[in-house]
């Protein structure tokens, strides 16, 4: 069964205080996958998929990695305004699967000023 | 810019009474999803639909949930009768072809409390 794990559940860094959140999935092929902000009282918003291992992208401040088994996403000189609830989810290619997005729990990220 | 849109954006309701949402894919997208989030379970698929017809819907309660897409334009969840456990939030998304690893966007959501 596809499975996503984010770690940790939350984090809280000072502003300019760079990190790192976890995505560990298992997955029968894997097609994509793709990393989403969620702000408070609204939708997941697109940020990258990540198609094979060793892909890297970046946006801003943010750059995310992939290996076999998981993925990461780097924040580099956090600003409060990167506050906000990450996503990570998969999407397998193997038999009998339909093409689903199975996401992650999520890390819910605070940067204070 | 295009959206996904859904209504209502606020659904209060009391328990047992029927919940229709609704979604508005983005224009040229053949792929629809319905989400439902909590704080539990986090983001859950219920069902989706390419080209109109049903691909999965095996995350939905069969008894009291449907979901349906009348058009190309158009999706609706509906929940009969509603029971304050479906209390949540309910993302519809879209994509352009799902097999072709295209984006999936999502709208920004319908917020429901059964009372």
């Amino acid at each position: 069964e596809d499975q996503v794990t984010q770690s940790p559940e939350a984090l809280r860094l000072q502003e300019g205080e760079s990190s790192s959140l976890n995505c560990s999935y298992t997955v029968s092929g894997l097609r994509g996958l793709f990393w989403y902000r969620q702000d408070p009282g609204k939708g997941p918003e697109f940020l990258f998929t990540l198609y094979s291992a060793g892909e890297e992208k970046e946006k801003e401040r943010l750059k995310a990695t992939l290996t076999k088994k998981e993925s990461f996403l780097h924040i580099t000189a956090p600003k409060p305004e990167d506050s906000a609830t990450y996503l990570c989810a998969v999407q397998g290619s193997g038999s009998g699967n339909t093409g689903k997005l199975i996401f992650g729990q999520g890390t819910t990220l605070q940067v204070k000023p | 810019d295009a959206r996904v849109t859904q209504t209502p954006r606020h659904k209060v309701t009391e328990m047992g009474q029927e919940v229709t949402m609704r979604c508005q894919p983005i224009l040229g997208h053949n792929t629809v999803f319905w989400y439902r989030q909590t704080m539990m379970q986090g983001l859950e698929l219920l069902a989706y639909f390419r080209n109109r017809a049903p691909l999965d819907d095996s995350g939905m309660p069969k008894d009291r949930f449907s979901a349906e897409m009348p058009d190309a334009t158009l999706a609706t969840l509906k929940i009969q009768p509603s029971e304050p456990r479906d209390s949540a939030v309910y993302f519809c998304a879209s994509a352009r072809d799902l097999y072709s690893g295209n984006t999936i966007y999502f709208g920004e959501g319908s917020w429901l409390t059964v009372v």
